[in-house]
């Protein structure tokens, strides 16, 4: 069983359509991480939880909307997205925020298509 | 100027031979780093963290010049199985919060 499990791992959307993302992490960790990976571009940091609380969002536009119930439980919720939105979502977490040395650990991804 | 730097690639070299990657960052005041390696349509994973008096795991070694603001990565004797992207991660302070700044990465494939 991998630590950071991610759900679905390839979506399909149209630009009216809503759907989510959902991560899991079993490993203990406190912080939570929203990347979004487009082609030849860095990864790109959406959004931070730390204990389920938000401590960063990295100016994500309102069509992103993410949801922490718990420490281990993270969720991106996509409404009315645009074609360029399309991209791998990676979820990650830590031990403790950054600033504390540490790795991260990613889940495999959620390729996400949007028509 | 970007906040971290590397070179795309490809870098094509043959099995057996040593390959350096160099990064650099902006930030002075940036806390730690780090080599990820990402496979094809796969998620990075942590290669080996980076410490102030270089560090060696196996065929990679890793280097940090604080003062010029780069860090490097080397690989000897290259395995076909090196074959992968390298991502280099610095954990910097902004606007009062820590992050980590991820560079687009070097892609390496390895030629038998």
């Amino acid at each position: 069983e991998t630590g950071v499990t991610q759900t679905p791992r390839h979506l399909v959307m149209g630009m009216t359509n809503k759907k989510s993302l959902k991560c899991e992490q079993h490993l203990g960790h406190n912080a939570m991480y929203w990347y979004k990976q487009s082609a030849k571009k860095p990864l790109e940091l959406m959004f931070v939880y730390n204990f389920k609380e938000q401590t960063e969002n990295n100016s994500v536009p309102s069509r992103f909307s993410p949801e922490c119930p718990n420490s281990s439980h993270l969720f991106l919720h996509l409404h009315t997205l645009q074609p360029e939105d399309s991209a791998l979502y990676l979820c990650a977490s830590s031990r403790n925020l950054a600033g504390v040395s540490g790795e991260l650990f990613f889940g495999e991804g959620s390729r996400l298509t949007v028509l | 100027r970007k906040e971290v730097e590397q070179d795309p690639g490809p870098f094509n070299v043959p099995e057996g031979a040593t390959v350096a990657f160099n990064c650099t960052y902006s930030n002075s005041a940036s806390q730690s780093f780090f080599w990820y390696r990402q496979d094809c349509r796969k998620e990075p994973k942590l290669l080996m963290s980076v410490y102030s008096s270089g560090n060696e795991d196996g065929r990679f070694t890793a280097q940090l010049n604080r003062a010029s603001q780069y860090i490097s990565l080397l690989i000897r004797d290259s395995k076909l199985s090196d074959s992968a992207t390298y991502l280099c991660v610095v954990n910097t302070i902004d606007s009062g919060t820590y992050k980590y700044i991820f560079g687009t990465g070097t892609r390496l494939k390895v030629l038998a």
